[in-house]
């Protein structure tokens, strides 16, 4: 199976933290798309970001930034200066471009203490 | 817009009952999605539906049926419930075709079977 692997399975910081959550996913597609999702505790799942297989450039929106590297097959999230609204359960995810399926990672939870 | 709309949003059932969960989205959406989330497993793929009429197998098919008669709606059902199917439910909608980026997912509905 291609699998989505989050190794973290929970992060625990100080607000205003730097944190990184850690995404590996394995394909053998040429093209696919990656995701993240936030769940907070509410239980609802919110989108963070797609990138396209054939674009490796980093993003950055706000706090958020991330890391895509073909290479080690990573696409790894950071939250700069976390905030105690970042407390969530946060998902990495791979589409393929055939069926277009999305395949979640474990999860893994972070919790921002004050 | 409503978006993703899942009923009923909490359900509890006896082994060896049956039901159906329904999903409906307003945003005519090709591809819908049954996944079932747990503890420390992340989201898994039930069934999938690419169009109306049609249906195929996820991640974890087992034990459960689907029906996409009509476009905008997606049904999953449990023929028989057990213990094993006691999860959180999420349906999800998306249409890859038109550059839509990202799942759009229901409220989720909480399924114990005792």
């Amino acid at each position: 199976a291609q699998k989505v692997t989050q190794a973290q399975t929970e992060i625990s910081v100080v607000e205003k933290e730097d944190v990184t959550l850690d995404c590996v996913y394995e394909t053998r597609d040429t093209t696919y798309y990656l995701f993240w999702y936030k769940q907070p505790p509410s239980g609802e799942l919110v989108f963070l970001i797609r990138r396209n297989s054939f674009d490796e450039q980093n993003e950055i929106s706000g706090r958020y930034s991330w890391n895509f590297q073909k290479s080690t097959s990573s696409f790894n999230f950071t939250i700069t200066a976390s905030q105690v609204v970042d407390s969530a359960v946060y998902f990495c995810a791979r589409a393929m471009d055939s069926s277009y399926k999305l395949i979640f990672g474990s999860g893994t939870r972070l919790l921002v203490r004050p | 817009n409503a978006g993703v709309t899942q009923t009923p949003k909490f359900r509890v059932l006896k082994t060896g009952q049956s039901m159906t969960l329904l999903c409906a989205q307003d945003m005519n959406h090709e591809y819908m999605y049954w996944y079932r989330q747990d503890p420390g497993m992340g989201l898994r793929l039930i069934h999938y539906s690419v169009g109306e009429g049609t249906t195929a197998k996820g991640e974890v098919p087992d034990g459960y049926n689907v029906s996409r008669l009509k476009k905008q709606n997606f049904l999953l059902g449990l023929e028989s419930a057990a213990p094993s199917q006691t999860s959180v439910y999420f349906c999800a909608s998306t249409d890859w075709d038109s550059g839509v980026e990202k799942l759009f997912f229901g409220s989720g509905t909480q399924l114990s079977v005792l």
